[in-house]
């Protein structure tokens, strides 16, 4: 099973914008738009915020989007507030019908 | 209001067994693919196995495949998940989740709120 590849921590102030990368290889990410992002707050059960790469589910704010750019995905989170601070995966279904999720990125708002 | 209550966890010595379970509610569960995905103490997601919505098909990650076995009663609304020949490494909180699948959608809408196993001696 493939891996993706996610920056373990990324930070910014109330306002401000991030993004947090999910790299994986032209066999997966670069070839499907089956990239899907997860928000789970400590203690919680994950979220889905973005699904097919940078669809938003209804109930998302649109401060969060989602794209991809060859073989990485990414999730940009503008206008950061307290409340988004939280652990970030991306996952992808595979060509062999099974799920990978990326290692996970601690968000932290200053 | 779609539901996913899972039960089943708890302390289970190395070698042991465990049945999950996951109830669900809010939707037509039979129309519907699940999957078990698990989270380690301090660590990421690990996707465990899925099924689809008739049972049809199945599938499993490399970590489990052999010991552990999915399971779906329709009628029931229920997963489950048949843990045999535990290991420390098992020890996780394990989540039901609901996948949609639409054209090239593929992602994770539900999720319940997890059930903790702890496999010790």
């Amino acid at each position: 099973q493939s891996a993706l590849t996610q920056p373990p921590s990324v930070s910014g102030s109330p306002g401000q914008s991030v993004t947090i990368s999910c790299t994986g290889t032209s066999s997966d990410v670069g070839s499907y738009n089956r990239v899907s992002w997860y928000q789970q707050p400590p203690g919680t059960a994950p979220k889905l915020m973005i699904y097919e790469v940078s669809n938003r589910p209804s109930g998302v704010p649109d401060r969060f989007s989602g794209s991809k750019s060859g073989n990485t995905a990414s999730l940009t989170i503008s206008g950061l507030q307290a409340e988004d601070e939280a652990d970030y995966y991306c996952s992808l279904y595979t060509s062999s019908s099974t799920w990978v999720f990326g290692g996970g990125t601690k968000l932290t708002v200053l | 209001e779609v539901q996913l209550v899972e039960s089943g966890g708890g302390l289970v010595k190395p070698g042991g067994s465990l049945r999950l379970s996951c109830a669900a509610s809010g939707f037509t569960f039979s129309s519907y693919s699940m999957n078990w995905v698990r989270q380690a103490p301090g660590k990421g997601l690990e996707w465990v196995s899925s099924i689809s919505s008739s049972s049809s098909y199945i599938y499993y990650a490399d970590s489990v495949k052999g010991r552990f076995t999915i399971s779906r009663d329709n009628a029931k609304n229920s997963l489950y998940l048949q843990m045999n020949s535990l290991r420390a490494e098992d020890t996780a909180v394990y989540y039901c989740a609901r996948l949609v699948v639409a054209a090239t959608s593929y992602y994770f809408d539900y999720w319940g709120q997890g059930t903790l196993v702890t496999v010790s001696s």
